[in-house]
């Protein structure tokens, strides 16, 4: 069964370091999202692209959130410099087109810790 | 704009215990209705939607109906199993826009 592949899962950091996150969303599917989960809440939504085109980053924190996605493949977030508050679950989700009509297929998430 | 609310947890439950889990939601539109499921340590999975008012979604004998008089997606099941436990989130998706989460809620089985 094709799954959004996802890693590391875990993660430790440091303060001011920098972090990268790397998804492999479901063959063929040419949306990808990127998600926040902090603990005891629901994702919220990071960034969206439709291939390689952001069609979405309204919530990314532009000073020092960067997400790619160059061949419309694979992604990867990265967070530099990493703040304590950063500390939370990013998930990455994955959809054969945009659209809520269309599944939500989630990758098993990387877990950061901010020391 | 949108948004979703669900109830509170933690709800703990005896097995073979009737559940619900409320959620409500504001939207500018039509929207899709979800819930999802995250079992510990893993991602997200689509337990059942519901795509228009009045459809009932199901799954694994979980069931939601859209009503848009109550703008409720309420989530029953029937008789509750320990396989069960997990957190649940309510969402909703208005075609071509982004998904937005309710906060969880968190279900323990007990047998």
């Amino acid at each position: 069964e094709a799954e959004v592949a996802q890693s590391p899962r875990y993660k430790i950091t440091e303060k001011s370091q920098a972090v990268a996150f790397w998804c492999d969303p479901i063959s063929g599917h040419a949306t990808l999202y990127w998600y926040r989960q902090i603990l005891g809440q629901g994702p919220e939504l990071l960034v969206q692209f439709q291939d390689e085109s952001v069609v979405d980053d309204s919530q990314l924190p532009k000073d020092r959130f960067s997400a790619e996605r160059l061949k419309g493949v694979d992604s990867t977030l990265k967070i530099q410099p990493a703040e304590l508050g950063d500390s939370a679950m990013y998930l990455c989700a994955s959809s054969s087109r945009a659209g809520g009509y269309n599944e939500q297929f989630f990758g098993p998430g990387t877990r950061l810790t901010v020391l | 704009g949108n948004s979703v609310t669900q109830m509170e947890g933690p709800v703990t439950l005896s097995e073979e215990a009737f559940l619900t889990i409320n959620c409500t939601y504001t939207a500018t539109g039509y929207p899709s209705l979800f819930w999802y499921v995250q079992y510990p340590g893993e991602g997200l999975q689509l337990l059942l939607k519901a795509t228009k008012a009045d459809d009932k979604g199901s799954n694994k004998g979980f069931e939601a109906t859209y009503r848009k008089e109550t703008t409720s997606f309420h989530l029953e099941k029937g008789s509750v199993q320990v396989s069960d436990s997990a957190v649940y989130f309510c969402a909703l998706s208005e075609a071509g826009n982004q998904f937005y989460f309710g906060t969880g809620t968190s279900l323990t089985v007990i047998p």
